[in-house]
């Protein structure tokens, strides 16, 4: 049974870190890989989608990595804002399912 | 820009009450969604349907059902509201291989 694990749970910062927030999955066998972000009290917004041909994507000051053999992915966050502030989930889709397994998240806080 | 429309932000129940949980998207998804998230638990997926009028049950479909009579509507349906259904519902849809859009949620309690 596929499981994601996001580490850390909670990550506290000040701004203008770097700041690397990580994903792990058991099962290698993916069909892509996606991160979200989610304010509190909202719905999921998509950051970035990686295919399991891909090893990275990029959107603006985010990039995310994938190592399918190790079962990892990275989100990348350079020069963090607060308004970066938020929880940060990656969601998993295994290959001949429809259905996303989630991690747990990280939340993010950037302090000013 | 795929919208997905759930038609409550905040709705408040009655146990024993059927309650209807309606999600729109608009960009000819084949796939949509139900999942709730509780804290601690994370998203966990209550049912999902790749075509209209199939569904799928997915890891936590007890005291719930669905209807896709169109494509573009997946509606969650509760049979007879009990205050351990009081969570926040997400509505996504997607299609082949590209990700999920999300809708904004819907806060769901039940009294």
């Amino acid at each position: 049974k596929q499981e994601v694990t996001q580490i850390p749970a909670a990550l506290s910062v000040p701004e203008g870190e770097n700041l690397v927030l990580n994903c792990s999955f058991t099962d290698s066998a993916i069909y892509n890989l996606q991160w979200f972000r989610q304010d509190p009290g909202k719905g999921l917004t998509s950051l970035l989608l990686i295919q399991s041909s891909q090893r990275e994507q990029t959107s603006g000051r985010l990039n995310a990595s994938l190592d399918k053999s190790s079962g990892r992915s990275t989100l990348y966050i350079a020069a963090s804002q607060p308004g970066d502030s938020a929880t940060y989930l990656c969601a998993v889709r295994l290959t001949g399912t429809y259905k996303y397994i989630f991690g747990t998240g990280t939340r993010l806080k950037v302090l000013a | 820009d795929v919208k997905v429309t759930q038609s409550s932000r905040y709705l408040v129940k009655r146990t024993g009450e059927k309650v209807f949980l309606e999600c729109v998207q608009d960009m000819d998804h084949e796939n949509m969604f139900w999942y709730r998230q509780d804290p601690g638990l994370g998203l966990r997926l209550i049912y999902f349907s790749y075509d209209v009028k199939m569904k799928e049950k997915g890891d936590i479909p007890e005291g719930y059902s669905v209807s896709r009579e169109k494509k573009e509507r997946f509606s969650l349906i509760l049979e007879s509201a009990s205050t351990n259904q009081t969570s926040m519902y997400l509505c996504a849809s997607g299609t082949g291989g590209f990700g999920y859009t999300f809708g904004s949620g819907t806060r769901l309690t039940v009294v």
